[in-house]
């Protein structure tokens, strides 16, 4: 079946760096897309989130971009702060009320 | 405002026992969405409830139920439990029944002994 992977388990930036995970679908017809944060013990906690009629949106030091001709979305967060280390997960929606979620990128970041 | 919460945080059970995990929406909110979590995964979708009706269900088997009530709460039954069964159980609600964020509450950790 389709499904949303990550291109990364892992990835570990400077404090003050640009963090950028990123995030492969293969339903073609998913119209909308979420990023969450999960800290530890802590339920997903909603970032940003983008329709397919869009091709980018932003945030407070986010910014989500969705590529639907390589089905490719990525969340960009400027200046990472200690605090947003955390799980990532992106998440789409499946139709029938389905939000599929990926595997999830850990985020660290280092002072 | 109150977020989504959910009752209890912990909870231990035997295997064969059966549980029921609780969930208030956020005011005005319609939708209640329930998610499992196994420990290193993204969250799999269960359930979805509206208007106290079922809205959507993933594969899950038929041991595992829920219902919404006229308040929009919601409760999550799982009979026979397995070890598998293991997870973080986490609840989301939405305005409504569509493409729309899903609002998370902190979870229900189970522990299948």
């Amino acid at each position: 079946g389709e499904s949303v992977g990550l291109h990364l388990p892992t990835l570990s930036v400077q404090e003050g760096d640009n963090s950028i995970i990123n995030c492969a679908y293969s339903n073609s017809a998913s119209d909308y897309f979420i990023w969450y944060k999960q800290e530890s013990g802590k339920g997903p906690q909603f970032i940003i989130d983008i329709r397919s009629n869009m091709d980018k949106r932003q945030g407070q030091r986010v910014t989500v971009l969705l590529n639907k001709t390589v089905k490719h979305l990525s969340l960009q967060i400027a200046a990472t702060q200690p605090g947003d280390s955390a799980v990532y997960f992106c998440a789409e929606n499946m139709g029938r009320n389905d939000m599929r979620f990926g595997a999830g990128t850990r985020l660290t970041v280092k002072p | 405002d109150a977020g989504v919460t959910q009752s209890p945080t912990h909870l231990i059970k035997t295997r064969g026992q059966q549980v029921t995990l609780r969930c208030s929406p956020i005011s005005g909110h319609k939708s209640v969405s329930w998610y499992q979590q196994v420990l290193g995964q993204g969250p799999q979708f269960i359930f979805q409830y509206y208007e106290k009706e079922e809205r959507g269900r993933g594969n899950f088997p038929d041991r595992f139920s829920a219902r919404q009530f006229p308040n929009y709460s919601s409760e999550l039954n799982v009979n026979a439990l397995l070890l598998g069964d293991s997870a973080l159980y986490l609840c989301a609600s939405s305005l409504g029944q569509g493409a729309e964020t899903q609002y998370f509450g902190p979870g229900t950790r189970l522990l299948v002994l």
